[in-house]
């Protein structure tokens, strides 16, 4: 158990509105991520952070931002929602000491009407 | 070209049977390489870590060929528990930055 949480685990929600995804970990990592996760794209990297409030885009950061407040939080805001942004959300966190290992939180399934 | 490419599959396997999967990566300065396991609508989990020398995790062995930006893992005496999507996983140019291929699924029957 990588100590990783995710909120909401399924959402639907209207084109146009906005969304806020949270990922939490107990663990006081300094690296998380998110990804999307789509068929025929496999996992791609969304945003990163690096540490309190330094966060950097990956792949496919276009329509979405982050922030990260607390070391333990980070969150990620979809400003308004399009049927494209319909996708799986995992978060996942580097553990350090010199891997670069991931761990995964359990996903947030996301649907955009 | 993707960066990372992967067999979709599916692999059909029996029960018992040695099954390899293969990977080409495209980037030659990526530095660590992981193959992870993703059950189906779960989020992905490290099966195991390659390293240059190749290693061995009880029925799992996973190779690295450097010059030919190749990676494989083999499974011997498939399990229906093995029945899942592999992914080959490379670092980019920063360590902390990785590259997921598409995913072999695998499939072992009875």
């Amino acid at each position: 158990d990588a100590g990783i949480t995710q909120s909401p685990r399924h959402k639907v929600t209207e084109t146009g509105t906005p969304v806020t995804l949270r990922c939490h970990q107990t663990e006081n990592h300094r690296y998380m991520y998110w990804y999307r996760q789509d068929p025929g794209h496999g996992l791609r990297l969304i945003h990163y952070s690096y540490g309190v409030k330094d966060t950097d885009k990956g792949e496919v950061s276009d329509g979405y931002s982050v922030s990260r407040s607390k070391t333990e939080d980070f969150l990620l805001t979809l400003e308004s929602a399009t049927s494209s942004q319909t996708s799986v959300y995992f978060c996942a966190i580097n553990r350090g000491s010199n891997s670069y290992e991931q761990y995964f939180g359990p996903g947030t399934r996301l649907t955009v009407t | 070209r993707k960066e990372v490419e992967q067999d979709p599959g599916p692999f059909n396997v029996p029960e018992g049977a040695t099954v390899a999967f293969n990977c080409t990566y495209s980037n030659s300065a990526s530095q660590s390489f992981f193959w992870y396991r993703q059950d189906c609508r779960k989020e992905p989990k490290l099966l195991m870590s390659v390293y240059s020398s190749g290693n061995e995790d009880g029925r799992f062995t996973a190779q690295l060929n450097r010059a030919s930006q190749y990676i494989s893992l083999l499974i011997r005496d498939s399990k229906l528990s093995d029945s899942a999507t592999y992914l080959c996983v490379v670092t980019g140019n920063a360590g902390n930055m990785l590259t997921f291929g598409g995913g072999t699924r695998l499939m072992v029957k009875p």
